[in-house]
Protein backbone atom coordinates (compact mmCIF):
# COMPACT_ATOMS: atom_id res chain seq x y z
CA UNK A 1 0.00 0.00 0.00
CA UNK A 2 1.26 3.28 -0.86
CA UNK A 3 1.30 5.98 2.54
CA UNK A 4 0.76 9.75 2.18
CA UNK A 5 1.71 12.05 4.93
CA UNK A 6 -0.21 15.02 4.89
CA UNK A 7 1.39 18.37 6.98
CA UNK A 8 0.50 20.28 9.07
CA UNK A 9 -2.96 18.00 10.12
CA UNK A 10 -4.13 21.67 11.55
CA UNK A 11 -3.95 24.91 10.41
CA UNK A 12 -5.82 28.47 11.44
CA UNK A 13 -4.67 31.42 9.91
CA UNK A 14 -6.42 35.21 9.22
CA UNK A 15 -8.26 36.05 6.24
CA UNK A 16 -5.77 37.07 3.76
CA UNK A 17 -2.54 35.07 4.89
CA UNK A 18 -0.96 32.75 2.23
CA UNK A 19 -0.35 29.04 3.17
CA UNK A 20 0.85 26.08 1.99
CA UNK A 21 0.04 22.31 2.62
CA UNK A 22 1.67 19.62 2.07
CA UNK A 23 2.05 15.81 0.49
CA UNK A 24 4.71 13.34 0.99
CA UNK A 25 5.45 9.57 0.21
CA UNK A 26 8.08 7.41 -0.75
CA UNK A 27 6.24 5.99 -3.14
CA UNK A 28 6.41 6.96 -6.95
CA UNK A 29 2.62 7.93 -8.20
CA UNK A 30 1.69 8.20 -11.82
CA UNK A 31 -0.40 10.86 -10.46
CA UNK A 32 -1.54 12.69 -7.31
CA UNK A 33 -4.72 14.56 -6.68
CA UNK A 34 -6.08 17.01 -4.24
CA UNK A 35 -9.71 16.78 -2.81
CA UNK A 36 -11.62 19.50 -0.73
CA UNK A 37 -14.08 18.35 2.04
CA UNK A 38 -17.09 20.17 4.01
CA UNK A 39 -18.72 18.95 6.89
CA UNK A 40 -21.32 16.63 6.07
CA UNK A 41 -19.88 16.10 2.63
CA UNK A 42 -17.66 13.50 0.58
CA UNK A 43 -14.72 15.15 -0.79
CA UNK A 44 -15.06 16.66 -4.03
CA UNK A 45 -11.45 16.85 -6.31
CA UNK A 46 -9.89 20.02 -7.17
CA UNK A 47 -6.90 19.10 -9.40
CA UNK A 48 -4.95 16.17 -10.87
CA UNK A 49 -1.38 16.35 -11.35
CA UNK A 50 0.50 13.57 -13.51
CA UNK A 51 3.25 15.11 -15.07
CA UNK A 52 6.66 15.55 -12.40
CA UNK A 53 7.13 19.02 -12.13
CA UNK A 54 3.79 20.19 -13.03
CA UNK A 55 2.40 23.53 -11.40
CA UNK A 56 -1.53 24.16 -11.77
CA UNK A 57 -3.30 27.16 -10.72
CA UNK A 58 -6.99 27.33 -9.91
CA UNK A 59 -7.65 30.89 -8.99
CA UNK A 60 -5.66 31.32 -5.94
CA UNK A 61 -5.06 27.99 -5.57
CA UNK A 62 -1.41 26.60 -6.66
CA UNK A 63 -0.78 23.01 -7.28
CA UNK A 64 2.82 21.45 -7.43
CA UNK A 65 4.19 17.71 -8.41
CA UNK A 66 7.10 16.85 -7.38
CA UNK A 67 10.01 16.33 -9.72
CA UNK A 68 10.49 12.42 -8.85
CA UNK A 69 6.37 12.43 -8.49
CA UNK A 70 6.26 11.59 -4.86
CA UNK A 71 5.44 14.84 -3.08
CA UNK A 72 2.81 17.41 -4.13
CA UNK A 73 1.95 20.69 -2.60
CA UNK A 74 -0.76 23.28 -2.45
CA UNK A 75 -0.21 26.88 -2.17
CA UNK A 76 -3.31 29.02 -1.18
CA UNK A 77 -3.03 32.54 -2.01
CA UNK A 78 -4.91 35.87 -0.03
CA UNK A 79 -7.25 32.81 1.67
CA UNK A 80 -10.44 33.28 2.44
CA UNK A 81 -13.13 32.09 4.70
CA UNK A 82 -14.36 30.40 2.29
CA UNK A 83 -11.41 28.21 1.75
CA UNK A 84 -11.88 26.41 4.94
CA UNK A 85 -12.34 22.54 5.01
CA UNK A 86 -10.62 19.37 5.10
CA UNK A 87 -8.09 18.97 2.37
CA UNK A 88 -7.00 15.76 1.50
CA UNK A 89 -4.47 14.41 -1.07
CA UNK A 90 -4.99 10.56 -3.09
CA UNK A 91 -2.69 8.82 -5.28
CA UNK A 92 -2.25 5.26 -6.90
CA UNK A 93 -5.06 2.70 -8.21
CA UNK A 94 -6.42 1.77 -4.94
CA UNK A 95 -6.66 5.27 -4.79
CA UNK A 96 -5.17 5.72 -1.05
CA UNK A 97 -5.57 9.57 1.11
CA UNK A 98 -3.33 11.10 2.99
CA UNK A 99 -4.45 11.84 6.51
CA UNK A 100 -5.91 15.51 5.37
CA UNK A 101 -5.10 19.25 6.86
CA UNK A 102 -7.70 20.78 8.42
CA UNK A 103 -7.83 24.65 7.35
CA UNK A 104 -9.52 27.09 9.30
CA UNK A 105 -9.14 30.71 7.59
CA UNK A 106 -10.41 33.77 10.54
CA UNK A 107 -12.47 36.76 9.22
CA UNK B 1 -26.89 11.54 -13.73
CA UNK B 2 -27.77 11.40 -10.00
CA UNK B 3 -24.13 11.20 -8.95
CA UNK B 4 -23.18 8.33 -6.37
CA UNK B 5 -26.17 7.51 -4.61
CA UNK B 6 -25.90 5.78 -0.67
CA UNK B 7 -28.00 4.73 1.65
CA UNK B 8 -28.94 5.05 4.14
CA UNK B 9 -28.30 8.57 5.38
CA UNK B 10 -27.91 7.72 9.06
CA UNK B 11 -27.81 4.22 10.66
CA UNK B 12 -27.94 3.90 14.73
CA UNK B 13 -27.85 0.28 15.73
CA UNK B 14 -27.17 -1.92 18.79
CA UNK B 15 -24.31 -4.00 18.96
CA UNK B 16 -24.73 -7.43 17.86
CA UNK B 17 -26.69 -6.51 15.05
CA UNK B 18 -25.89 -6.56 11.35
CA UNK B 19 -25.32 -3.21 9.26
CA UNK B 20 -25.77 -3.28 5.27
CA UNK B 21 -24.79 0.12 3.45
CA UNK B 22 -25.50 0.23 -0.12
CA UNK B 23 -24.39 2.46 -2.85
CA UNK B 24 -25.47 2.89 -6.43
CA UNK B 25 -22.28 4.02 -8.49
CA UNK B 26 -22.51 6.54 -11.45
CA UNK B 27 -23.39 4.54 -14.45
CA UNK B 28 -19.91 3.80 -16.60
CA UNK B 29 -17.72 4.26 -14.01
CA UNK B 30 -15.60 0.94 -13.23
CA UNK B 31 -14.10 1.24 -10.54
CA UNK B 32 -16.03 1.19 -6.28
CA UNK B 33 -14.37 2.34 -3.64
CA UNK B 34 -15.53 2.07 0.36
CA UNK B 35 -14.14 3.94 2.49
CA UNK B 36 -14.35 4.65 6.30
CA UNK B 37 -13.76 7.85 7.65
CA UNK B 38 -13.15 8.76 11.86
CA UNK B 39 -11.53 12.02 12.89
CA UNK B 40 -9.14 9.41 14.69
CA UNK B 41 -7.80 7.35 11.33
CA UNK B 42 -9.30 10.03 8.56
CA UNK B 43 -10.25 8.30 5.80
CA UNK B 44 -9.05 4.91 5.26
CA UNK B 45 -9.76 2.27 2.19
CA UNK B 46 -11.63 -0.26 2.91
CA UNK B 47 -11.70 -2.40 -0.52
CA UNK B 48 -12.03 -1.59 -3.89
CA UNK B 49 -13.89 -2.97 -7.08
CA UNK B 50 -12.85 -2.77 -10.77
CA UNK B 51 -15.36 -4.17 -13.21
CA UNK B 52 -17.54 -5.64 -10.11
CA UNK B 53 -14.70 -7.55 -8.82
CA UNK B 54 -12.66 -6.92 -5.65
CA UNK B 55 -9.62 -5.66 -6.81
CA UNK B 56 -7.73 -4.79 -3.06
CA UNK B 57 -9.39 -5.96 0.32
CA UNK B 58 -6.53 -5.63 2.70
CA UNK B 59 -8.08 -2.71 4.31
CA UNK B 60 -11.31 -4.28 5.09
CA UNK B 61 -10.96 -4.94 9.42
CA UNK B 62 -11.76 -8.41 9.97
CA UNK B 63 -14.03 -10.92 9.01
CA UNK B 64 -16.79 -8.82 10.09
CA UNK B 65 -16.66 -7.09 7.24
CA UNK B 66 -17.68 -7.93 3.65
CA UNK B 67 -18.49 -6.38 0.60
CA UNK B 68 -19.96 -7.22 -2.51
CA UNK B 69 -20.75 -5.97 -5.90
CA UNK B 70 -22.99 -8.38 -7.90
CA UNK B 71 -23.44 -6.07 -10.79
CA UNK B 72 -22.55 -2.60 -11.92
CA UNK B 73 -25.57 -0.90 -10.79
CA UNK B 74 -25.07 -2.03 -6.80
CA UNK B 75 -22.49 -2.50 -4.03
CA UNK B 76 -23.06 -3.75 -0.30
CA UNK B 77 -20.96 -3.24 2.64
CA UNK B 78 -22.02 -5.61 5.68
CA UNK B 79 -20.57 -5.68 9.17
CA UNK B 80 -21.95 -8.40 11.07
CA UNK B 81 -22.02 -8.44 14.35
CA UNK B 82 -20.88 -4.84 14.77
CA UNK B 83 -20.03 -3.04 17.20
CA UNK B 84 -19.28 0.30 18.89
CA UNK B 85 -15.96 0.61 17.29
CA UNK B 86 -17.30 0.65 13.73
CA UNK B 87 -19.32 3.50 14.54
CA UNK B 88 -18.41 6.14 11.49
CA UNK B 89 -18.84 7.63 8.63
CA UNK B 90 -19.03 5.43 5.63
CA UNK B 91 -18.30 6.79 1.72
CA UNK B 92 -18.79 4.40 -1.33
CA UNK B 93 -16.80 6.63 -4.24
CA UNK B 94 -16.53 5.84 -7.69
CA UNK B 95 -14.48 6.55 -11.01
CA UNK B 96 -14.48 5.97 -14.81
CA UNK B 97 -10.73 4.84 -15.09
CA UNK B 98 -7.86 5.24 -12.87
CA UNK B 99 -6.11 8.44 -12.16
CA UNK B 100 -9.82 10.26 -12.97
CA UNK B 101 -11.99 11.94 -11.23
CA UNK B 102 -13.47 9.83 -8.28
CA UNK B 103 -17.16 11.21 -7.07
CA UNK B 104 -18.57 10.41 -3.64
CA UNK B 105 -21.59 9.63 -2.03
CA UNK B 106 -22.66 11.14 0.82
CA UNK B 107 -21.94 8.88 3.43
CA UNK B 108 -23.98 6.83 5.99
CA UNK B 109 -23.27 8.16 9.14
CA UNK B 110 -23.30 4.58 11.12
CA UNK B 111 -23.95 4.73 15.24
CA UNK B 112 -23.31 1.71 17.23
CA UNK B 113 -24.39 1.77 20.51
Amino acid sequence: TQLLEQSPQFLSIQEGENLTVYCNSSSVFSSLQWYRQEPGEGPVLLVTVVTGGEVKKLKRLTFQFGDARKDSSLHITAAQTGDTGLYLCAGGGQLTFGSGTQLTVLP
Amino acid sequence: DAGVIQSPRHEVTEMGQEVTLRCKPISGHDYLFWYRQTMMRGLELLIYFNNNVPIDDSGMPEDRFSAKMPNASFSTLKIQPSEPRDSAVYFCATRRARDTEAFFGQGTRLTVV
